[in-house]
Formats: C-alpha cells, sequence, structure tokens
C-alpha cells in the first residue's frame, strides 16, 4: 500500500509570508504527484502538479519543488493570503491500467492571519 | 456541465439502516472513485470503477458496496450502517489512466 506522509498537520501564516508543506512517499515508479486544495464545506480541487522529470513547477503564487532521489515534494505558496486559507492534501499515484488510484496524505489546515 | 454531482448534500441514518449515495459527472470520463474523509485521515479510498462495467476495492471497502450504472453514474450502498461510516463522502471522476481527479462536493453522513 501505497503510503504518503504528510506535515505539518496546521499551519498558521502570516499575510504575505511563505507557506511550505511536505510530504514523503515510498518507492514508486509514476508520474504524477497533485496537490489539491479543500475549502469547507467543499470537495477538494486540483491545485497543481509535477511530474518527476523536473525538479520545480510554479503557477502564480504556487510552486512545487519535487526530490526524487529523497522521494519528497514540497508545496510553497508565496505571498500568502487569507483566501488561500485551506486544507491542502498531497497525493501520489498507483496505477492500474486504466484507473489511477491516489493515495493521499492527512492533510494540512492552512490559516493565513492578517 | 455540471461536473461531479452527488446527492444527496446531507444524510442521518440509525444503525442498521440502509442508504446508496449517488454519483454522476458529466465530463465524459471512464474512471470513478468513492472516497471518505475523515478528521486526520485524509481520503481513503472505498471503491473505484476503472471504466463502465468494472469495479475494484479500494483501501477501506467492507462494509460498503458499488455499482456502475453506466459511464456517468456510480452509486455506493451501505446495507447496515454503523456509527463508524460516519463520514464525509466524496466521488471523483477521471479520464483513462489520469491522475487528474475531479471530485463532488461530497455528503456528510452521521449515523446514530
Amino acid at each position: 500500500q501505497q503510503q504518503v506522509k504528510q506535515s505539518p498537520q496546521s499551519l498558521i501564516v502570516q499575510k504575505g509570508g511563505i507557506s511550505i508543506i511536505n510530504c514523503a512517499y515510498e518507492n514508486t515508479a509514476f508520474d504524477y504527484f497533485p496537490w489539491y486544495q479543500q475549502f469547507p464545506g467543499k470537495g477538494p480541487a486540483l491545485l497543481i502538479a509535477i511530474r518527476p522529470d523536473v525538479s520545480e513547477k510554479k503557477e502564480g503564487r504556487f510552486t512545487i519543488s519535487f526530490n526524487k532521489s529523497a522521494k519528497q515534494f514540497s508545496l510553497h505558496i508565496m505571498d500568502s493570503q487569507p483566501g488561500d486559507s485551506a486544507t491542502y492534501f498531497c497525493a501520489a499515484p498507483t496505477n492500474t491500467g486504466t484507473a489511477s488510484k491516489l493515495t493521499f496524505g492527512t492533510g494540512t489546515r492552512l490559516q493565513v492571519t492578517l | 456541465n455540471a461536473g461531479v454531482t452527488q446527492t444527496p448534500k446531507f444524510q442521518v441514518l440509525k444503525t442498521g439502516q440502509s442508504m446508496t449515495l449517488q454519483c454522476a459527472q458529466d465530463m465524459n470520463h471512464n474512471s470513478m472513485y468513492w472516497y471518505r474523509q475523515d478528521p486526520g485521515m485524509g481520503l481513503r479510498l472505498i471503491y473505484y470503477s476503472a471504466s463502465e462495467g468494472t469495479t475494484d476495492k479500494g483501501e477501506v471497502p467492507n462494509g460498503y458496496n458499488v455499482s456502475r450504472l453506466n459511464k456517468r453514474e456510480f452509486s455506493l450502498r451501505l446495507e447496515s450502517a454503523a456509527p463508524s461510516q460516519t463520514s464525509v463522502y466524496f466521488c471523483a471522476s477521471s479520464e483513462v489512466g489520469s491522475s487528474e481527479q475531479y471530485f463532488g462536493p461530497g455528503t456528510r453522513l452521521t449515523v446514530t
């Protein structure tokens, strides 16, 4: 069973600061590592994803850093805003041929204060 | 284009009652998934359907059954609800072989 270990469990950051969430995964040969964002009362939504052939991917204020040798990837939120307050999940896939089963981390609740 | 829809949004059951959670997607996706979300445990896969006509167990299938009714619809049934099944249930869908999953808004289930 693929395991994904996510830390920290919760995070409080001041507006304008940098939020950093880390994930570690077990052995995998697969090619896609997504981060999901979930607001209270809503379903998770794909935020950003990376393939392991690159070490970093940036979309606006969100950056994924990937360290294949250490089997770790992290989400950085630059210039954090109150609207970023949500729960963030990393995931790692196990492909079954046609379906892609995601194993999720346990989530990080981010609160951005004024 | 509604994406993934789930019904009902909320449900309260007594122990031993049965119910079916409904999920439909309009994105023409082949693969569909059911997850449960519990505090501190992230999302755990209950069952999935790689394509119409196939279903497979996920990480936590005990106490649940599923039906892939057609390409659009994937239902989750609790035959005899238990308090341990109190959770928020999410349905998701994806293209064949894609790890990019689209989630519905969830069903909050309480079993007393």
